[in-house]
């Protein structure tokens, strides 16, 4: 069956400092997947999706940015925190052919 | 693009009342509804999910409808239990992918 990690499962961070997330999927070969902010008591806000390999499509502008370097992986990174990046992040994949998208346990993140 | 617009924000409803969630969409193209239950802190996990080609889906005391000529389906949660509270998010799958509405906060009052 098919599975989604994703960690940290929390995250504190200072402002201006880098940020690394990582995502991966166990089961299933060429998923599309995607990363989501939500800020508290909030919607979800897609960030970035991903059809492939080196495939990334930016939903939001933002000081975030998004690589898959292999099939199953997908890396959530910034090189400078801002205060406005606290939220809750989830990974999720599928959302291909008319079924759902599956979402990994998260990630919280406060910057000080 | 798809728009996908959910009502109400906040619900709250006594313990053994029935609850009602809508959303509406703009992509007549749109064919697949995923409804996702979000727990405080956790991830959305999936309830239900409805294809163009029906018209209703129940699965126990949850039901979906789907009115693809109006353009709007709704969640229907019966004999609501202090566990059904949490946020509930629609969705509509388009051409762009998948759209989901800001959520409806569902409280259930004991």
């Amino acid at each position: 069956s098919q599975t989604i990690h994703q960690w940290p499962a929390t995250l504190v961070q200072p402002v201006g400092s880098p940020l690394s997330l990582e995502c991966t999927v166990e089961g299933t070969s060429n998923p599309n997947l995607y990363w989501y902010r939500q800020a508290a008591g909030r919607g979800l806000q897609l960030l970035f999706y991903s059809v492939g390999i080196g495939q990334i499509s930016s939903e939001v502008p933002q000081n975030l940015s998004a690589s898959r370097p292999q099939d199953r992986q997908f890396i959530l990174s910034s090189k400078k925190l801002l205060l406005s990046d606290s939220g809750f992040y989830l990974c999720a994949w599928g959302g291909q052919g008319n079924q759902p998208q599956h979402f990994g346990d998260g990630t919280r993140l406060s910057i000080l | 693009g798809e728009n996908v617009e959910q009502h109400p924000s906040t619900l709250s409803v006594q313990e053994g009342d029935s609850a009602v969630i809508k959303c509406t969409y703009s992509d007549s193209a749109s064919n697949y509804f995923p409804w996702y239950k979000q727990e405080l802190g956790k991830r959305p996990q999936l309830i239900i999910d409805i294809r163009s080609n029906v018209g209703e889906k129940k699965d126990q005391r949850i039901a979906v409808t789907l009115n693809k000529t109006a353009k709007h389906f709704s969640l229907h949660i019966t004999e609501t239990q202090p566990e059904d509270s949490a946020v509930y998010f629609c969705a509509a799958e388009g051409a762009d992918g998948l759209t989901f509405g800001k959520g409806t906060h569902l409280i259930i009052q004991p």
